[in-house]
């Protein structure tokens, strides 16, 4: 079974402080991870995913499989980067996309 | 192309009235998927479709839901009866080759 965990509904910060956003999964197959983010009144959409393995907006994640986490990281926090923040985890072997419950993320001036 | 498109955006309802929400996925994306979203659970999947057959509708949450896809422009999620507790924002996405899923803005359904 797929599963996404992430425990903080949300996660305060004053303005140029790091973020982590917590992900944890749970998948028997090749896992794909991915960040989206859904800024205020705007749609989901991607941030990034863990094959590209690139720094999107200064985010970055990093896929752990002994861990099974995929935290997703910035080290200076920006005030618009306040937003609803969703790991998402799909298989090479399934279409199925499933997300986790979601991290709202504020940062303060 | 205008992305994935859903209607209505907002819908109210009375408890126990069909609700019909609609989706339309981009074009030649090959998955669809429903999602449900509340402040508790987060995004839910509801079902997901691909080359228009459902795959996995584990998530549905009893048999009042229902969804089709009758074609690959075009997919339905029916509630019927609604109920209260069905208040949520109702979400269509769509994948294409690169997996990456592109989202409708969803569907805010009011059950009173």
């Amino acid at each position: 079974a797929q599963r996404v965990t992430q425990p903080e509904k949300l996660l305060s910060v004053f303005k140029g402080a790091p973020v982590e956003l917590k992900c944890n999964y749970s998948y028997s197959g090749s896992p794909e991870l991915f960040w989206y983010v859904q800024y205020s009144r705007q749609r989901l959409q991607l941030l990034l995913r863990h094959i590209s393995r690139e720094s999107i907006k200064g985010f970055t994640a990093d896929l752990n499989k002994g861990e099974t986490s995929f935290h997703l990281k910035k080290p200076f926090a920006q005030e618009e980067d306040s937003a609803m923040y969703y790991c998402a985890l799909g298989g090479y072997n399934t279409d199925k996309l499933i997300f986790g419950t979601g991290t709202r993320l504020q940062v303060f001036p | 192309d205008a992305g994935v498109i859903q209607s209505p955006r907002h819908e109210v309802t009375e408890m126990g009235q069909e609700v019909t929400l609609r989706c339309k996925p981009i074009s030649g994306h090959n998955s669809l998927f429903w999602y449900r979203q509340t402040m508790m659970r987060g995004l839910e999947l509801l079902i997901y479709f691909n080359n228009n057959v459902p795959i996995d509708d584990s998530g549905m949450p009893e048999d009042r839901f229902s969804a089709k896809m009758p074609n690959a422009s075009f997919s339905t999620l029916k509630i019927q009866p609604s109920e209260p507790r069905d208040s949520a924002v109702y979400f269509c996405a769509s994948t294409g080759a690169n997996t990456e899923a592109f989202f409708g803005q969803g569907t805010r359904l009011t059950v009173v």
